[in-house]
């Protein structure tokens, strides 16, 4: 069965802290990583995605396969990062999409 | 593009009451579906729909009802609410065809208070 885990419910730093959300996921297949973002009074959004390997707003996470893990990490963390922060998994080629429970970040001035 | 809409916004319903909760995207998404989102636990998937005239249930399928005679729209039905419900439920969809990313679009979400 699929399942993401998100080991920290709250994780607070000091802005320009460097931030690392942790993600596990269990799955036997081919497996698509999402990280996806929900600030205060907005939509849940998609923040990136393992296949296109980007960095989005200074984030970025690397789908390590060994490990079963794609964290979230930003060297430098801001203020407007404070959200709550969801893993998700796909299998590829199928569209149910699967959320770990979550992870609220604090950054403090 | 008005996206991902959902209604009400906000309900309060006894126990044993039914009521639906609407969803409508105006993408031409052929995958739709229902969260639910509690304190501690997360997204939960409730039922998906990959087009119209299909669905399947997810995680915690119990207590609710769907169909999708549209590609539009894909209401959630609770049949008898229970206090269990009481969360903010969300519906999401996305697009799988060649090219596209398959990113799942939010709805603004749904309130529920069942006493």
């Amino acid at each position: 069965a699929q399942r993401v885990t998100q080991p920290e419910k709250l994780l607070s730093v000091f802005k320009g802290a460097p931030v690392e959300l942790k993600c596990n996921y269990s799955y036997s297949g081919s497996p698509e990583l999402f990280w996806y973002v929900q600030y205060s009074r907005q939509r849940l959004q998609l923040l990136l995605r393992h296949i296109s390997r980007e960095s989005i707003k200074g984030f970025t996470a690397d789908l390590n396969k060994g490990e079963t893990s794609f964290h979230l990490k930003k060297p430098f963390a801001q203020e407007e990062d404070s959200a709550m922060y969801y893993c998700a998994l796909r299998n590829t080629g199928f569209q149910k999409l699967v959320f770990g429970t979550g992870t609220r970040l604090l950054v403090s001035p | 593009n008005a996206g991902v809409t959902q209604t009400p916004k906000f309900q309060v319903l006894k126990t044993g009451q039914s009521m639906t909760l609407q969803c409508a995207q105006d993408m031409n998404h052929e995958y739709m579906s229902w969260y639910r989102q509690d304190p501690g636990m997360g997204l939960r998937l409730i039922h998906y729909s990959v087009g119209a005239g299909i669905t399947d249930q997810g995680e915690v399928p119990n207590g609710y009802n769907v169909s999708r005679s549209t590609t539009e729209d894909f209401p959630l039905r609770l049949l008898s609410a229970a206090p269990s419900q009481t969360s903010v439920y969300f519906c999401a969809s996305s697009s799988h065809l060649a090219g596209e990313t398959g990113e799942l679009f939010f709805g603004e979400g749904s309130r529920l208070t069942v006493l």
